[in-house]
């Protein structure tokens, strides 16, 4: 079974920092891995998604990825975050066996101006 | 606007009562799933259906049903109400397992009351 893991409930940043978001997936396999954005108010938009090559991924919005396979890990990155990115971020694994994808918990991410 | 199209975007019902929620898919996509998310159990998948059939299920309550109809728009029918069930009810589409991603609609906000 495949299962996503968010260990960031809340993280809150200045403007300007820098992010990294964890993200660990559990799957025997081959996955397609995902992070989605949820503004306030709104609907869950895709940000990047990987399925295999480069395990760098760049996204909307200066957000990229990297996954490292060894650690089942794909965690989100930005180097300077905005007031507008305060959001909910959820990372997604999908299976090549399952039929659907699996989100995580979410961490939701607050930015002081 | 995703392209996918849910109905009605809020309702406030009493408990004990029926109601309806509908989803059009993107255009092309085959794959309908059903999201609750609420504040303590975050996104939960409830079930999927592909071109009219069901095909996965997930923490979906007895008291709620789906379907897909021929021209691919889906319904999500909850009935003996309990205030628990107050959520944010999403639903996304795909063309066929995910493999890209899902698309999601703007949710519909039931208030159980």
């Amino acid at each position: 079974a495949q299962s996503v893991s968010q260990h960031n409930h809340h993280v809150i940043l200045s403007e300007a920092a820098s992010l990294e978001l964890g993200c660990n997936y559990s799957y025997g396999g081959t996955v397609n891995l995902f992070w989605y954005v949820q503004y306030p108010g709104q609907h869950l938009q895709l940000l990047l998604k990987y399925f295999s090559g480069d395990p760098l991924v760049k996204g909307i919005k200066g957000f990229e990825a990297e996954f490292i396979k060894s650690k089942f890990s794909f965690n989100l990155r930005k180097p300077s975050v905005q007031w507008s990115d305060t959001a909910e971020y959820f990372c997604a694994v999908k299976g090549s066996s399952a039929s659907k994808i699996i989100f995580g918990s979410g961490t939701r991410l607050s930015i002081r101006p | 606007d995703s392209g996918v199209t849910q109905t009605p975007k809020h309702l406030i019902t009493a408990t004990g009562q029926r109601v309806t929620l509908r989803c059009s898919p993107r255009s092309g996509d085959l794959s309908v799933y059903w999201y609750q998310q609420s504040l303590d159990q975050g996104l939960q998948f409830l079930i999927q259906y592909y071109n009219g059939e069901e095909r996965a299920k997930g923490n979906i309550l007895e008291r709620f049903s789906a379907q897909q109809f021929p021209d691919l728009h889906s319904e999500l029918n909850l009935s003996s109400l309990e205030l628990g069930d107050s959520a944010l009810y999403f639903c996304a589409s795909s063309v066929g397992a995910g493999e890209d991603g899902y698309t999601f609609g703007s949710g519909t906000r039931l208030t159980v009351v």
